[in-house]
């Protein structure tokens, strides 16, 4: 099945611990994107990548950190500087060529990230 | 990219049509209406968009207004399942990022 996987669901980590969301996509989309929900509240844009090797900061980027190694994959890095982390972090990805060139974003499960 | 305004709540009777509005009076002229829907805890889920034209598909219809200030997006027979928060958008088709609003959630009711 083609799609995208977050893991793990949910995910409990100590104050003043990194972590690292993972995010894999076998759609052979270019594009991948991390999003921040906290409750009640829409969707805000950690980061994005629109190609390998490449990404650039959303709108709240302060805290996180990313890789984008390969295509498949795009990595999140809640680091111990985001003074607020426990939320539910969604990861999309978006084929920017060919009959898809539309803004349809597809989103995996999410992973929910609790910090004690 | 344009700010977006929809109720924060609605209620539909399933059987029936439920209308969701948006009001987008900023919206440029080469900006799309994208709706997205999101089931509790879950992932978003694109539903439709369009330009100028109203749109249909296999889950809704798209209408906007034709000075594209507003737009509705109609479910025509609400189910139980449909219960979900969505998010008007409008967006740049072409690398144009998505802002999620808090969207409106709607409440289908047997």
């Amino acid at each position: 099945d083609g799609g995208i996987t977050q893991s793990p669901k949910y995910l409990f980590r100590k104050e003043g611990q990194n972590v690292t969301l993972s995010c894999e996509q076998n759609l052979n989309h270019d594009a991948m994107y991390w999003y921040r929900q906290d409750p009640g509240q829409g969707l805000r844009l950690i980061y994005y990548s629109q190609i390998v090797n490449d990404f650039q900061k959303g709108d709240i980027a302060e805290g996180y950190s990313v890789s984008r190694e390969k295509k498949e994959s795009f990595p999140l890095t809640v680091t111990s500087a985001q003074k607020n982390p426990t939320a539910f972090y969604l990861c999309a990805s978006m084929g920017t060529s060919g009959i898809s060139s539309y803004n349809e974003q597809f989103f995996g499960p999410g992973t929910r990230l609790t910090v004690l | 990219d344009a700010k977006t305004t929809q109720p924060t709540s609605m209620d539909c009777a399933e059987g029936r049509a439920a209308n969701l509005p948006c009001n987008h009076s900023t919206i440029s002229g080469n900006e799309y209406v994208y709706w997205y829907r999101q089931i509790h805890s879950q992932g978003p889920q694109y539903i439709i968009h369009g330009l100028k034209n109203n749109e249909t598909n296999e889950m809704a219809s798209l209408i906007i207004t034709e000075d594209r200030k507003s737009s509705t997006l109609i479910l025509p027979h609400a189910t139980l399942r449909d219960t979900a928060v969505y998010y008007c958008i409008v967006s740049y088709n072409q690398g144009g990022k998505l802002i999620f609003g808090q969207g409106t959630e709607l409440s289908v009711k047997p």
